[in-house]
């Protein structure tokens, strides 16, 4: 079964930081590409992250450029999502995602993790 | 940032009636390449967003055919021809050609 199985996230600090990991099993991870996306408590979906099948390319939303950096360890069948400088407003759960035929945009968004509960507050 | 603005936000729908939910974008979602990039999601509660359409109107493997994308340029529809118990969720446009790639605020689709 193809699966994606996000790592425990936490309650961090405002200004601290986490890094998320995502287990890819039963399909190879480095032919595809993948992303992150994240739901605030009582809001909707935000494309947070992605990066090429290769790892050369990555892209961040403006809201978390410079804080939040995706990477990928295709060795490890493991995406990250390092968070650093968090604010109140990163408070979300994060879903891992598979990218299914992203040659152009974003892909198809055909396989979700079932998603990790960052709280960011003092 | 392209602005996806669905309606209506809410629906209640009686089993086996029809639903229809409207995205309306910004900006066109025309590619170069000929494919204009919309998808519809839905989250069911307790499970993560479930990818139903892609590319306007192409269903994923497993979505019923009671699910129809269709639309062009800027304006966008998910119908459902017959509501059924477990379509109940929260229904999402996302644009994936502009970045950053950005969903539409949600249309909450309750049962009656």
């Amino acid at each position: 079964e193809e699966q994606l199985v996000e790592s425990a996230g936490g309650l961090v600090q405002p200004g601290g930081s986490l890094r998320l990991s995502c287990v890819a099993s039963g399909f190879t991870l480095s032919n595809y590409a993948m992303a992150w996306v994240r739901q605030a408590p009582g809001k909707g979906l935000e494309w947070v992250s992605a990066i090429a099948d290769s790892g050369d390319d990555t892209f961040h939303a403006d809201s978390v450029r410079g804080r939040l950096t995706i990477s990928r360890d295709s060795s490890r069948k493991t995406l990250f999502l390092q968070m650093d400088s968090l604010r109140a407003e990163d408070t979300a759960v994060y879903f891992c995602v598979r990218r299914l035929k992203a040659t152009t945009g974003s892909g198809i968004f055909d396989l979700w993790g079932q998603g990790t509960l960052v709280t960011v507050s003092s | 940032d392209v602005v996806l603005t669905q309606a209506p936000l809410s629906l209640s729908v009686t089993p086996g009636q029809p639903a229809s939910i409207s995205c309306k974008s910004s900006q066109s979602l025309l590619h170069s390449d000929g494919k204009t990039y919309l998808y519809w999601f839905l989250r069911r509660p307790g499970q993560p967003p479930q990818n139903l359409i892609h590319e306007v109107s192409g269903r994923l493997s497993g979505v019923p055919d009671r699910f129809t994308g269709s639309g062009s340029g800027t304006e966008f529809t998910l119908k459902i021809s017959r509501v059924e118990a477990e379509d109940v969720g929260v229904y999402y446009c996302m644009q994936g050609i502009h970045l950053p790639w950005t969903f539409g605020q949600g249309t909450q689709v309750e049962i009656k």
